[in-house]
C-alpha cells in the first residue's frame, strides 16, 4: 500500500522563523516528490519538485530528499504569514498515479 | 492563459438527482484526474483517465462515473448522490503520467447533497 505520511500540525512559527514541514513515504521506488500549498477553500498549486537526494532552493523554499530515510522535507525562510496555509506531500513512481499525503497545516503569527 | 475549469464552483443539490461536473483543460494534457477532499482524510482519486476512452478507478470510485470523449474534457458524474458525496472536488491534469510529472488543478467544485 503506498502511503505518505504527513504530520497533521498545526505547525506554528513566528513571523521571521524558519518554518520546517516533514513527510515520509512507504513505497521505497518512488522517484518523483512535490510539495503544494493549498489555502483554505483553494486549490493545491505546485511550490517545490524534487527527484534527487539532498537540497533544492528555489527563494525562502528549500526541498530536501533522503530516499535512503524515505524522507522528504520543505524549508520555509523567513515566514510569513501569508505562508499560512496548508502544505501537502505529494509523490509518484514511474507510471502511476500522485499520492497525496493529507497535509500539514502552517500558522506563522505575525 | 494554461489552466483547468471546473464548472460549477458550487452546487447544492437534493439526494438522487443526477449531476454532472465538468473539467476542461487548454494544455493538451494527456492525464487527467478527479479527486474530493474532505476534512481529516485529505485528497483522495475518485477516478483518472490516461487518454482518450481510457478511464480507471482511483480509491474511492464507489457512486461516481466519468467519461474521456475528448483529450481536453473529463467530467464526473454521480447518477444518484448522497450526502456522504458532500464535499470539495477537485479536476486535476499532467501532460502524462510519470515520474516527474506534476498536476495543475482546477479550482474546485463545493458539493453538498441535502
Amino acid at each position: 500500500q503506498k502511503e505518505v505520511e504527513q504530520n497533521s500540525g498545526p505547525l506554528s512559527v513566528p513571523e521571521g522563523a524558519i518554518a520546517s514541514l516533514n513527510c515520509t513515504y512507504s513505497d521505497r521506488v518512488s522517484q518523483s516528490f512535490f510539495w503544494y500549498r493549498q489555502y483554505s477553500g483553494k486549490s493545491p498549486e505546485l511550490i517545490m519538485s524534487i527527484y534527487s537526494n539532498g537540497d533544492k532552493e528555489d527563494g525562502r523554499f528549500t526541498a530536501q530528499l533522503n530516499k535512503a530515510s524515505q524522507y522528504v522535507s520543505l524549508l520555509i525562510r523567513d515566514s510569513q504569514p501569508s505562508d499560512s496555509a496548508t502544505y501537502l506531500c505529494a509523490v509518484n513512481r514511474g507510471y502511476s498515479t500522485l499520492t497525496f499525503g493529507k497535509g500539514t497545516m502552517l500558522l506563522v503569527s505575525p | 492563459e494554461a489552466q483547468v475549469t471546473q464548472n460549477p464552483r458550487y452546487l447544492i443539490t437534493v439526494t438522487g438527482k443526477k449531476l454532472t461536473v465538468t473539467c476542461s483543460q487548454n494544455m493538451n494534457h494527456e492525464y487527467m484526474s478527479w479527486y474530493r477532499q474532505d476534512p481529516g482524510l485529505g485528497l483522495r482519486q475518485i477516478y483518472y483517465s490516461m487518454n482518450v476512452e481510457v478511464t480507471d478507478k482511483g480509491d474511492v470510485p464507489e457512486g461516481y462515473k466519468v467519461s474521456r470523449k475528448e483529450k481536453r474534457n473529463f467530467p464526473l458524474i454521480l447518477e444518484s448522490p448522497s450526502p456522504n458525496q458532500t464535499s470539495l472536488y477537485f479536476c486535476a491534469s499532467s501532460p502524462t503520467l510519470g515520474a516527474g510529472t506534476e498536476a495543475f488543478f482546477g479550482q474546485g467544485t463545493r458539493l453538498t447533497v441535502v
